[in-house]
Order: C-alpha cells, then sequence, then structure tokens
C-alpha cells in the first residue's frame, strides 16, 4: 500500500525568506501524481501544484516550486518570499494510475512570522 | 473558492439526532467524495460516487448513509452518531473517478462536535 509522509508537524519562517517543506512517500508504481494541497484557517483545501512522475522537470507555480526526487521518493515544496497569506496546513498527496485515491500525508502546519 | 460549497460549516448534535451534511459542486464534475479529517491523522476517505453511483465505501459504519440525487449534488445523512465522530467532513468533487490525470477539488468542510 502507498503511504505519504510529512516528517515536519510544525513549520514557521520569516516573511520573505524561503522554506522548504518535506514530503517522502512509498509505491512500487511507476507512473503516479503528487500534489501539495493548501488548507488555510478557513479550512478549504486548495491544489497549490502537481507532478507527474514520468516529467523529470520539477513543476513551479509563481513563488511555488517542487524537488522532485523520483529515486528517493521525495517531493519536497519550497516557497519563495513567503507572505502572510502562506499560512496554512500543507498536505502532501499521491495518486497512483490504477488506484483512484488520493493517499495524503499528515499535513505540516507552517506559520509566518512577520 | 465557491468552486464547492457545504452547509452547515459548523453542527453540534447528540448522539441520539439525525442531522444532514449537503455539499453542491458548480464545476460540471461526475465525481464526488466525502472524507473525514480528524486532528493528526491523514485525511480519509469515506465514499465515492461516480456519475450518481457509489463506486467507493471504505467500511464506513452505517450510521453515516450517503446521497448523491444528481452529479451536483451530494449529502451524508448522520444518525446515532459517536463523539469519536466528530471531525472535519471535507466534500470534494472531480471530473469523474478513475481518470487517472484528475485532480480534486474540496470543499470548505462541515465541523461536526457529537456530544
Amino acid at each position: 500500500a502507498q503511504t505519504v509522509t510529512q516528517s515536519q508537524p510544525e513549520m514557521s519562517v520569516q516573511e520573505a525568506e524561503t522554506v522548504t517543506l518535506s514530503c517522502t512517500y512509498d509505491t512500487s508504481e511507476s507512473d503516479y501524481y503528487l500534489f501539495w494541497y493548501k488548507q488555510p484557517p478557513s479550512r478549504q483545501m486548495i491544489l497549490v501544484i502537481r507532478q507527474e512522475a514520468y516529467k523529470q522537470q520539477n513543476a513551479t507555480e509563481n513563488r511555488f516550486s517542487v524537488n522532485f526526487q523520483k529515486a528517493a521518493k521525495s517531493f519536497s515544496l519550497k516557497i519563495s518570499d513567503s507572505q502572510l497569506g502562506d499560512a496554512a496546513m500543507y498536505f502532501c498527496a499521491y495518486k497512483g494510475r490504477g488506484n483512484e485515491k488520493l493517499t495524503f500525508g499528515t499535513g505540516t502546519r507552517l506559520t509566518i512570522i512577520p | 473558492e465557491t468552486g464547492v460549497t457545504q452547509t452547515p460549516r459548523h453542527l453540534v448534535m447528540g448522539m441520539t439526532n439525525k442531522k444532514s451534511l449537503k455539499c453542491e459542486q458548480h464545476l460540471g464534475h461526475n465525481a464526488m467524495y466525502w472524507y473525514k479529517q480528524s486532528a493528526k491523522k491523514p485525511l480519509e476517505l469515506m465514499f465515492v460516487y461516480n456519475f450518481k453511483e457509489q463506486t467507493e465505501n471504505n467500511s464506513v459504519p452505517s450510521r453515516f448513509s450517503p446521497e448523491c440525487p444528481n452529479s451536483s449534488h451530494l449529502f451524508l445523512h448522520l444518525h446515532t452518531l459517536q463523539p469519536e465522530d466528530s471531525a472535519l467532513y471535507l466534500c470534494a468533487s472531480s471530473p469523474q473517478w478513475a481518470d487517472f490525470t484528475d485532480t480534486q477539488y474540496f470543499g470548505p468542510g462541515t465541523r461536526l462536535t457529537v456530544l
């Protein structure tokens, strides 16, 4: 069974600085998607970024980028120029071909220090 | 953030009450999901509906009863719940189940407290 591990329950970063959130996963599949979701205090879960395993190029969405290391089964999220609005719970998730369920990690709570 | 809406946002109920959670999606999707989110635990998938048909039931107790009258609406009927059922219940939708490339979109959730 696939598992997703987020080893940092809480992180904090100074406003305008860069922070990296870690995620590792375990799978025997070769084709899958990885996701980072953000859940602000208002609770709506929002997709931040996603990466297909077959794409070697790391996905980027404005200030958000990922470091996808397929061999190491690592999928970290880098947030550049952190802003107060980035404060949220961040969830890493996995979806494999042939198993349509999303498998989530336990989340990392990110605090932005003004 | 208005693509998937949920009502009510907060619900307090006794163990003998019957209540319902409602989810509506305005994205033209055909798959809808119920998740349970508890503190310090990964999201737990409860039910999946695809084109109004239930395709997944992850061993959810019968005190939770889903209903999907059409592809835009999803309900979760609650009866004789236990205090451990207190959690945030999230609804999500996607273009369709079993499409590997699809992304799920979530609603804001209903915070349920069972007394």
